[in-house]
């Protein structure tokens, strides 16, 4: 069984200050871990993906994240924040590390707001 | 974008009334997935295909049914729609090595 904890409902940060989005797992394999962003009233997009090939994995839009197994956290990062990257942001895990029928098991999400 | 379509992408209906939903995708992916999405819960998956005709159960599948007929398309059919599936429903694709998964843009349920 795999879950995933986003341990902020909401962050607010100003902008061009650093943004730190928290997120820990548990699965019983060896995870691929994503996140994903959904901006207000649109689908959702995919940030980027941890496949265990490096544990600092960029994205899209100057979004980062790093992987430790140690602490089995996957945190969201980005050094400046911008008022577009205002949206709901969900971490996600995949219980099978290759490709296969799994669903996805997300978290309950992260609200971002960014102050201008 | 991957190539997702979703219809209707919006829909109100009465308490006890069947209801279908389509997913459509131009990528020829053999996975799809349906989820629902609610305030506080995230996305939760209802059931999942593997091909055609070999669908299984998600998350949260109770008082609904799909199926596929071809690989493209995906229904989703509540039989008898409750309030309680009052929501926004994505369908998604899979086609990725690590099962990363690309969603359509949504259809908002609205029973009454």
């Amino acid at each position: 069984a795999q879950s995933v904890t986003q341990l902020d409902s909401h962050v607010s940060v100003s902008e061009g200050t650093p943004v730190l989005l928290r997120c820990n797992y548990s699965s019983s394999y060896s995870p691929s871990l994503f996140w994903y962003v959904q901006h207000p009233n649109k689908g959702l997009q995919l940030l980027l993906k941890y496949t265990s090939a490096a544990t600092l994995v960029k994205g899209i839009n100057g979004f980062e994240a790093e992987f430790k197994k140690s602490e089995t956290s996957f945190h969201l990062t980005k050094p400046s924040a911008h008022m577009s990257d205002a949206a709901e942001y969900f971490c996600v895990v995949s219980g099978l590390s290759g490709g296969g029928a799994d669903g996805l098991t997300f978290g309950k999400g992260t609200h971002l707001i960014i102050q201008p | 974008d991957a190539g997702i379509t979703q219809s209707p992408r919006h829909k109100v209906t009465e308490t006890g009334t069947p209801v279908t939903l389509r997913c459509h995708q131009t990528e020829n992916h053999r996975y799809m997935y349906w989820y629902r999405q609610d305030p506080g819960h995230g996305l939760r998956l209802i059931h999942y295909s593997y091909g055609v005709k070999d669908t299984d159960k998600g998350e949260v599948s109770d008082g609904y049914s799909v199926s596929r007929s071809k690989t493209e398309d995906f229904l989703l059919t509540l039989e008898s729609a409750t309030s309680s599936q009052t929501s926004v429903y994505f369908c998604a694709i899979s086609g990725g090595q690590y099962n990363e998964q690309f969603f359509g843009p949504g259809t908002r349920l609205t029973v009454l």
